[in-house]
């Protein structure tokens, strides 16, 4: 079946610099995209989407951009920050259909 | 607040026992999953329900049954605990009220382990 893939299983960041998250998605059809953050022990938290109508959409430190061409999501974090330490997943659907999660990145930043 | 929770948190079994494990939300949504994740790998689906009375199986073939006979609450049984069993269960809702109709907020989480 058609999934939603990151394409870096980890990341590794000094404190202070910009992160990049990125992810790929096979479904063309696919109109709603959530990136979450994971941190040990607790559930997915909700932390930026975006509709396919948009190519950008920034949130406190965080932007997400989408390319439609090729069908790929990234995720920035500007001044990553140790607290910014966690799994990150994408996850996209069809209207009014589940979400499709990927397999996650896990980002560790070090100070 | 509106919220979503989970109970137990933590729950260590023995082989052959029955557990629900509870989800209830307070978000007013009408939407609601039940995701199996091991630790830092991607989430599988198991069950959601599209409204009261409602519920169908996900992606990922489990042992398990829910019910949803409220809104609010969204239970998960497994009849037979085995160690296969041993993961996370994540409980997430979506739809009319907080959030946009395809956001899913998720729970807490309850970590299983059947011995």
């Amino acid at each position: 079946g058609e999934s939603v893939g990151l394409h870096l299983p980890t990341l590794s960041v000094q404190e202070g610099d910009n992160s990049i998250i990125n992810c790929a998605y096979s479904n063309s059809a696919s109109d709603y995209f959530i990136w979450y953050k994971q941190e040990s022990g607790k559930g997915p938290q909700f932390i930026i989407d975006i509709r396919s109508n948009m190519d950008k959409r920034q949130g406190q430190r965080v932007t997400v951009l989408l390319n439609k061409t090729v069908k790929h999501l990234s995720l920035q974090i500007a001044a990553t920050q140790p607290g910014d330490s966690a799994v990150y997943f994408c996850a996209e659907n069809q209207a009014g259909t589940a979400l499709i999660f990927g397999k996650g990145t896990t980002l560790s930043v070090s100070s | 607040e509106a919220d979503i929770y989970q109970t137990p948190r933590y729950l260590v079994i023995g082989t052959g026992k029955k557990i629900t494990l509870e989800c209830s939300q307070t978000m007013g949504h009408d939407k609601m999953y039940w995701y199996q994740q091991d630790p830092g790998m991607e989430l599988h689906l198991i069950h959601y329900s599209y409204g009261v009375n409602s519920t169908e199986k996900g992606d990922l073939s489990s042992e398990s049954t829910v019910s949803r006979i409220r809104t609010e609450h969204f239970p998960l049984t497994l009849e037979s605990a085995r160690p296969s069993h041993t993961s996370q269960y994540l409980c997430a809702s979506s739809g009319r009220g907080q959030g946009g109709p395809d956001t899913q907020y998720f729970g807490p989480g309850t970590r299983l382990t059947v011995l």
